[in-house]
């Protein structure tokens, strides 16, 4: 059974400063995902990682992907408040036996996400 | 605003009953997706629909049955209420074909068994 695992559960940090959130997964694939999600909001897609080594920046995030390593990054630069929220990760993995086409049955398997607090 | 529209909102209810969750996948998307999330189970995905087929299944209760109908709107059907049966239900959709499965989510339905 596929495994995500975030981490930092919770993180707690200062306007102005770095940080990084790991996701680890535990079989093979090379599609994963970045959601954020305020409290008691829907969840917002963030990056969409297709290969080995691809990093997507947007703002103050990057994110980056290593399928060798089954682990992808989301890296937080001069944290603003507004980043306040609960970023989780996302791994798309075919489910078995495969339907008729290539689409349409895939699925999406999430961690247990990051609550990010940026404190002024 | 994500394209993807839920209703009702809200939902109070009584354990032992029966409930239904209504979802509008985004303009042209085939797949609609059902998520559940619960402060001890986190985000599971329950179910997938591709027009009209079902696709795949996840950790989805015998009690709960989903259909998506020709005009490719979906519903989640939830029987013999349970109190754990308090969450957010996710809706979400994708396009397809495609390269990838980017999944876009509807605002959810707060369900809550008294």
């Amino acid at each position: 059974e596929l495994k995500v695992e975030q981490n930092p559960l919770f993180l707690s940090m200062q306007e102005g400063k770095n940080y990084t959130i790991y996701c680890n997964y535990s079989t093979t694939s090379d599609r994963l995902y970045w959601y954020r999600q305020d409290p008691g909001k829907s969840l917002e897609s963030l990056f969409v990682l297709l290969s080995n080594g691809a990093v997507k920046q947007e703002g103050r995030l990057m994110a980056s992907l290593d399928t060798k390593a089954r682990l992808s990054t989301l890296h937080i630069t001069a944290a603003v408040h507004d980043l306040s929220a609960t970023y989780f990760c996302a791994v798309d993995t075919k489910t078995h036996p495969p339907a008729i086409s290539n689409f349409g049955n895939e699925k999406l398997t999430f961690g247990t996400g990051t609550r990010l607090t940026i404190i002024p | 605003d994500s394209g993807v529209t839920q209703t009702p909102k809200h939902l109070i209810t009584a354990t032992g009953q029966r409930v239904t969750l209504r979802c509008s996948p985004r303009s042209g998307d085939l797949s609609v997706y059902w998520y559940q999330q619960s402060l001890d189970q986190g985000l599971q995905f329950l179910i997938q629909y591709y027009n009209g087929e079902e696709r795949a299944k996840g950790n989805i209760l015998e009690r709960f049955s989903a259909q998506q109908f020709p005009d490719l709107h979906s519903e989640l059907n939830l029987s013999s209420l349970e109190l754990g049966d308090s969450a957010l239900y996710f809706c979400a959709s994708s396009a397809d074909p495609g390269s990838y499965n980017e999944q876009f989510f509807g605002p959810g339905t707060r369900l809550t068994v008294l």
